[in-house]
């Protein structure tokens, strides 16, 4: 199936240190996405790339889509307090947009 | 715009007994989809909804049933609530056809079946 590997599964830092994270799959996706999830809400869509070897920025945070269509990573650079929760990779199948696979999730906590 | 909203917020079931979770978005997208997050998990998807009179099955359909009788509502049923429906419930809306298809979330139901 088109399972996700996300990593880590958490992550502790102090305010000021960058952070990466990444996810893999043993599947291609045509696009992949990038969410952050606060305690008690729904996922909020960070980043999308939509081309292999695609590499894009959204303020503090990059992103890049792998060459292989099966890999994607994220970087926060400088962290913030506020960067604090869960960020989930997701790729949107090859064959149906409306099939996303979500990985499970990194733990972010950031400390002051 | 209020978005996507959800109700309820919590509910706590009961083995067997049935209820459903109410989905409104008001942003006139075609597109909507159930998915349920466990614990330490990421979402799957539930069912999804291309259109009014539209709907299909996703990963993990068994034990539900949606319907989407007008483009702003989108229910869930549970028809015999089990242990394993214990989860988060979130409800998700976009447009369609779109490149990268941005999915705008609900708030969550999180439903405890004991």
């Amino acid at each position: 199936g088109q399972q996700l590997n996300q990593s880590p599964q958490s992550m502790f830092i102090q305010e000021g240190e960058d952070v990466s994270m990444n996810c893999t799959s043993s599947s291609i996706f045509n696009t992949w996405l990038w969410y952050k999830q606060d305690p008690g809400e729904g996922p909020v869509l960070l980043i999308a790339l939509y081309k292999a070897g695609e590499l894009t920025s959204n303020g503090r945070l990059t992103a890049q889509f792998g060459i292989t269509r099966k890999d994607s990573f994220l970087n926060i650079s400088a962290s913030i307090p506020s960067d604090v929760g869960i960020y989930f990779c997701a790729g949107q199948s090859f064959y149906n947009n409306n099939d996303m696979r979500f990985g499970a999730g990194t733990r972010l906590t950031v400390k002051p | 715009n209020a978005g996507v909203t959800q109700t309820p917020k919590f509910r706590i079931l009961k083995i067997g007994q049935s209820m459903t979770l109410q989905c409104t978005q008001d942003m006139n997208h075609n597109y909507m989809y159930w998915y349920r997050q466990d614990p330490g998990m990421g979402l799957k998807l539930i069912y999804y909804s291309v259109g009014a009179g539209i709907t299909d099955k996703g990963e993990v359909p068994n034990g539900y049933n949606v319907s989407r009788s007008t483009t702003e509502d989108f229910p869930l049923r549970l028809e015999l609530a089990a242990p394993s429906q214990t989860s988060v419930y979130f409800c998700a809306s976009s447009y369609a056809d779109r490149a990268y298809n941005e999915q705008f979330f609900g708030p969550g139901t999180r439903l405890t079946v004991l």
